[in-house]
């Protein structure tokens, strides 16, 4: 099966802005991998941010956004929070199945 | 309200088997494909398999470290997905989470599987 990478740590100050992206081991992400972004707390049930590529459900905070960037699915975060440090995971989708990014963990110090 | 609950995890020795449940509500369960998903003590997520809806078959796919050994089931008279665990190892040990795979995934609170001697 593929193998999907993310970068393991990213730091972002409160109020500013970071791109987390999602690549695979067969080539570009496309719209046709349907990129899904989750968060996960210590503690707490993941919970789904993006689905689609660039989809949010009604929950979902205006400040995230996905896209595909540079052959890559990409989830942004604009004007981060305390509350937003979590694990990110993101998903594609292949012809065998569904593989999982090693997840991103993000603080926001 | 759609509510999903996993049951069955527990304690169990290597070679043995399992089953897990996902009691669903709040939703018509027989349209949706269900996944499973777990979480290894440190580790991150990883897709174990799916199952889709019996409108398309009843499909199932697995990610390969289970495949041949791992089955996910459903009954949706009684809206429940099962993941049938077999041949398990101590690296299968983790919390394992039922999702309802729409577009938007919905996810259980999941239950922690031990795999040891």
């Amino acid at each position: 099966q593929a193998v999907v990478t993310q970068e393991p740590s990213l730091t972002v100050s409160p109020g500013g802005t970071l791109t987390l992206t999602c690549g695979s081991s067969t080539g570009a992400v496309t719209s046709g991998h349907y990129p899904y972004w989750f968060h996960l707390k210590p503690g707490q049930a993941p919970r789904t941010l993006i689905y689609d590529t660039s989809n949010k459900h009604s929950w979902t905070p205006a400040r995230f956004s996905g896209s595909l960037l540079g052959g890559k699915a990409a989830l942004t975060l604009s004007g981060a929070q305390p509350e937003d440090e979590a694990e990110y995971y993101c998903l594609l989708s292949y012809s065998d199945g569904r593989v999982f990014g090693g997840g991103t963990k993000v603080t926001v110090l | 309200e759609v509510q999903l609950v996993e049951s069955g995890g527990g304690l169990v020795q290597p070679g043995r088997s399992l089953r897990l449940s996902c009691t669903a509500s709040g939703f018509i369960f027989g349209d949706y494909a269900m996944s499973w998903v777990r979480q290894a003590p440190g580790k991150g997520l990883e897709w174990v398999g799916f199952i889709g809806s019996n409108s398309y078959g009843g499909t199932t796919k697995y990610a390969a470290s289970v495949k041949g050994r791992f089955i996910i089931s459903r009954d949706d008279s009684k809206s429940i997905a099962y993941l049938q665990m077999n041949s398990l190892k101590t690296e299968d040990t983790a919390v394992y989470y039922c999702a309802r795979t729409a577009a938007y995934w919905d996810w259980g609170q999941g239950t922690l599987v031990a795999v040891s001697s």
